[in-house]
């Protein structure tokens, strides 16, 4: 399979616990951007990286969240201290230009 | 002022008609258009993208641009029952240095037999 791949697919935590989620892009993509979407509602920007540079991040970002792309290859987003209001679909996509293409997300059930 | 707005729906079309999808931005320089279908339950898929005024065609697919009001439209021939998903607008802004991409809230369309 050569699309972007998430892991895990779902994610039950309870409130107040650090998560960790992964994202595989595309192998020749240099952009990676991270979303999160939540019912009903359009994906909601949360960072990009061109190759392992973090370029933006979302002035609507809690400090609790923090994505590295080590070497410009697979990235992580970490969530600490979850809040029951973190509960959502979080998406990973990457691109060699503006097309994006999404993967399967992580949905994050914080209980 | 959300960044790009679109009506939420749902949109309900009979088969064989023309679906007509709107999307408005506030960003008056903003240079580039997307738009994605969204299944249920699944992730965003791009099926358009327009730079430029005017009208783009692929298949039974047609994006229309017009920057002076601000409007992106979608259209869709000869709907189908496979066409019912939820359509996402997307733009690029001016004012992100990096290549932020912006989505609506969708609208969701629904093709009835």
């Amino acid at each position: 399979d050569t699309g972007v791949s998430q892991d895990p697919r779902h994610k039950i935590t309870k409130r107040g616990q650090n998560v960790t989620f992964r994202c595989d892009p595309i192998s020749e993509h240099n952009r990676l951007y991270w979303y999160r979407q939540t019912l009903g509602q359009g994906p909601e920007f949360l960072t990009y990286f061109q190759n392992e540079a973090q370029l933006e991040k979302s002035r609507l970002l809690s400090d609790r969240f923090s994505a590295e792309r080590p070497k410009g290859s697979f990235s992580t987003l970490e969530i600490q201290r979850t809040e029951q209001g973190d509960s959502a679909m979080y998406l990973c996509a990457s691109s060699l230009d503006e097309k994006l293409f999404f993967g399967s997300g992580t949905q994050l059930s914080v209980l | 002022q959300k960044e790009v707005e679109q009506n939420s729906g749902p949109l309900s079309v009979p088969e064989g008609a023309i679906a007509s999808l709107n999307c408005t931005y506030s960003d008056r320089g903003s240079q580039s258009f997307f738009w994605y279908r969204q299944y249920s339950g699944k992730s965003p898929e791009l099926i358009m993208f327009i730079y430029s005024n005017g009208d783009k065609e692929d298949g039974r697919f047609t994006a229309q641009l017009n920057k002076a009001s601000q409007y992106v439209s979608l259209l869709i021939r000869d709907s189908q029952p496979s066409d019912s998903a939820t359509y996402l607008c997307a733009v690029k802004p001016t004012y992100s240095s990096a290549s932020k991409i912006i989505f609506g809230s969708g609208t969701r369309l629904s093709i009835r037999p």
